[in-house]
């Protein structure tokens, strides 16, 4: 069974940057039909869509956390991983790392997604 | 950028109640459409996918429907797990927005 586990620091500084990975267990990070996420969610708030990363390299990221996010893979390892620049007080929250599958369904002919596995989240705290 | 969003936000239901959830898109999105279910202090859980297809294991009760800018979550008698919060999301292979959430709780 797929399983996915976060680490990295819990508190970081304003202005730094947060540096996180996400470790898979169970399977392989080589898998031509997963794309590996980050999600986070602020305290009391709702979800954010980061980014995703396929093993091959090909990245994806929200607009609006562009110039600020970078995603890489590191295969040997069978991890990924977060870097999230210029932080302020407002990125602080649970990080999450995910895999999101691509599955080609007959009825409509088209590929469908949708996020199979989480890890458990890792709080982030950005604070002085 | 595809915007979404849930109403209502928030919902107060009995054990036994029938639930709607609607979630909106910005721009047609085919049926490129997930609902997850998300417990406090957890990681969210897939219910639905392609806007109508139960994830296994997923109960009976739940069951999604729409295409295009316009879905629905229908829990159809709601039980005491089900109080939760409920996430759509619009993901392919290069997105991923969700909507703002709706809340479930007991009336």
């Amino acid at each position: 069974q797929l399983q996915l586990q976060e680490s990295g620091p819990g508190l970081v500084k304003p202005s730094e940057t947060l540096s996180l990975s996400c470790s898979v267990s169970g399977g392989s990070i080589r898998i031509s039909n997963s794309y590996w996420d980050w999600i986070r969610q602020s305290p009391g708030k709702g979800l954010e869509w980061l980014g995703s990363i396929h093993y091959g390299g090909n990245t994806y990221y929200n607009p609006s956390l562009r110039s600020r996010v970078t995603l890489s893979v590191d295969t040997s390892k069978n991890q990924f991983s977060l870097r999230l620049t210029s932080l302020t007080a407002a990125d602080s929250g649970v990080f999450y790392c995910a895999r999101h599958v691509r599955e080609y369904q007959d009825e409509t002919g088209l590929y469908h997604y949708y996020i199979d596995v989480w890890g458990e989240g890792t709080t982030v705290a950005v604070s002085s | 950028d595809i915007q979404l969003t849930q109403s209502p936000s928030f919902l107060s239901a009995s054990v036994g109640d029938r639930v709607t959830i609607t979630c909106r898109a910005s721009q047609a999105i085919s049926n490129s459409l997930v609902w997850y279910q998300q417990n406090p202090g957890k990681a969210p859980k897939v219910l639905i996918y392609a806007a109508s297809t139960l994830q296994s294991g997923v109960p009976s009760r739940f069951s999604g429907s729409g295409s295009g800018t316009e879905f629905t979550l229908t829990i159809s008698s709601l039980q005491p797990e089900d109080f939760a919060t409920y996430y759509c999301q619009q993901l392919n292979n290069y997105s991923g927005t969700f909507g703002p959430g709706t809340k479930v709780e007991i009336k």
